[in-house]
């Protein structure tokens, strides 16, 4: 099976600051990574498919990098809403989650 | 508006039967494929089984076969996952997800409210 390693596991930034999130495959996926937001007490959502797709509705201050078996989501102008668990997943041999990045306000 | 409503959530002995559903409306619920995925309490998320768009065809997380049945009504929209013989580590809250379809492996563009599920005696 394929491994996901999310880093790091947790993470408290300031509003407006640029923030990285990294997560490696132990092989390679190709492009077929995609990352979710979790918010507190609610239920994922999709932020980034193909590795950089952004999904439909969600905000272009969220991009996605990376290929084979390196990938980053990157949070640009950091706003309040974005205090969640955010957490990666390989589709390319079946599906995978990573354990997540839990970003808090600092 | 896409919706995925969970229901049959509860505590249960273990070694006892609970059966989840997830009513879905605003889509062509027959032309996706469908998804269960779970997360332990604090803890992460865990995919738990697929399932075609006709049904035909089902696929399990290893710890779960031979246990789960997951089934799906298109002319009701609903799904349904059957958990027999509940272990303490099937503790989570269980979502129903929809598949938004790619030509490797599930991904998982809509997700339902989450029903809870405890396995206690």
């Amino acid at each position: 099976d394929i491994q996901m390693t999310q880093s790091p596991a947790s993470l408290s930034a300031s509003l407006g600051e640029t923030v990285t999130i990294e997560c490696r495959a132990s092989e390679d996926i190709y492009n077929g990574l995609a990352w979710y937001q979790q918010k507190p007490g609610k239920s994922p959502q999709l932020l980034i498919y193909n590795a950089n797709s952004l999904q439909t509705g969600v905000p272009s201050r969220f991009s996605g990098s990376g290929f084979g078996t390196q990938f980053s989501l990157k949070i640009n102008s950091l706003q309040v809403e974005d205090v969640a668990t955010y957490f990666c997943q390989q589709y390319y041999d079946y599906n995978t989650f990573g354990a997540g990045t839990k970003l808090e306000l600092k | 508006e896409v919706q995925l409503v969970e229901s049959g959530g509860g505590l249960v002995q273990p070694g006892r039967s609970l059966k989840l559903s997830c009513a879905a409306s605003g889509f062509t619920f027959s032309n996706y494929y469908m998804a269960w995925v779970r997360q332990a309490p604090t803890k992460g998320l865990e995919w738990v089984a697929s399932i075609t768009n006709s049904g035909g065809t089902t696929y399990y997380r290893d710890s779960v076969k031979g246990r789960f049945t997951f089934s799906r009504d298109n002319a009701m929209s609903t799904l349904y996952l059957q958990m027999d013989s509940l272990r303490s580590e099937d503790t989570a809250t269980y979502y129903c997800t929809r598949d938004q379809g790619t030509t490797r492996g599930p991904l998982f563009d809509y997700w339902g409210q989450g029903v809870m599920v405890t396995v206690s005696s």
